[in-house]
């Protein structure tokens, strides 16, 4: 089946660890994105790539890092400059840049930092 | 940024009651989609709107996009417990890649 995988569902990391979300699609789609969530808020854009070796800053880029090394794969590191990272991380994959299909979600990670 | 202001934040209603939220933005759109989420879970795409007036359905669910394209609405007919969650808009405008969401309305539905 076709479709955004994400993992692991849970993480728990030490303050001051590096950590890295995977996401991978095989849905053939060109665009990738990670967004936060936290509790009573919308979903909130950290990175973006349209195309392989390619990525823009989202809304809130700082403390986070991405790689576009592979069409189907899209890694976010959460650094230890991140002040906040415990939240809800999602991936998203879109097939065009205009208005061919729309963002697909990933399951989710939920990351807690002690 | 663009902002979406989405309401209510929050509604409780009784199964087989109807449902209406809304989303409202300082600047046009051109698309507006509409996503629920279920705890846990990632969004799940539910309507896409993308011409001004337009009205779509997706079973007992119903979106429309705004004459103004500022503003969308979302209507869920005769509830059932499994439309418990949250229900997110979003929105692009222009040549924009990224969506803009709202906040969401978390809808509960008692027996």
């Amino acid at each position: 089946d076709g479709g955004i995988t994400q993992s692991p569902k849970y993480l728990f990391r030490k303050e001051g660890q590096n950590v890295t979300l995977s996401c991978e699609q095989n849905l053939n789609h060109d665009a990738m994105y990670w967004y936060r969530q936290d509790p009573g808020q919308g979903l909130r854009l950290i990175y973006y790539s349209q195309i392989v070796n390619d990525f823009q800053k989202g809304d809130i880029a700082e403390g986070y890092s991405v790689s576009r090394e592979k069409k189907e794969s899209f890694p976010l590191t959460v650094t230890s400059a991140q002040k906040n990272p415990t939240a809800f991380y999602l991936c998203a994959s879109r097939k065009g840049h205009a208005v061919e299909g729309e963002q697909y979600f990933g399951p989710g990670t939920r990351l807690t930092v002690t | 940024g663009q902002q979406l202001n989405q309401s209510p934040q929050s509604m409780f209603i009784q199964e087989g009651e109807d449902v209406s939220m809304n989303c409202t933005s300082s600047s046009i759109f051109n698309t507006w989609l509409w996503y629920k989420q279920e705890p846990g879970e990632g969004p799940v795409l539910l309507i896409a709107l993308y011409k001004a007036g337009e009205l779509t359905s997706n079973g007992r669910l119903t979106a429309q996009f705004g004459i103004t394209r500022k503003d969308s609405f979302l209507n869920i007919s005769a509830s059932i417990p499994s439309d418990v969650g949250i229900y997110f808009c979003a929105g692009r405008s222009g040549s924009a890649r990224q969506l803009t969401f709202g906040s969401g309305t978390q809808l509960t539905v008692l027996p």
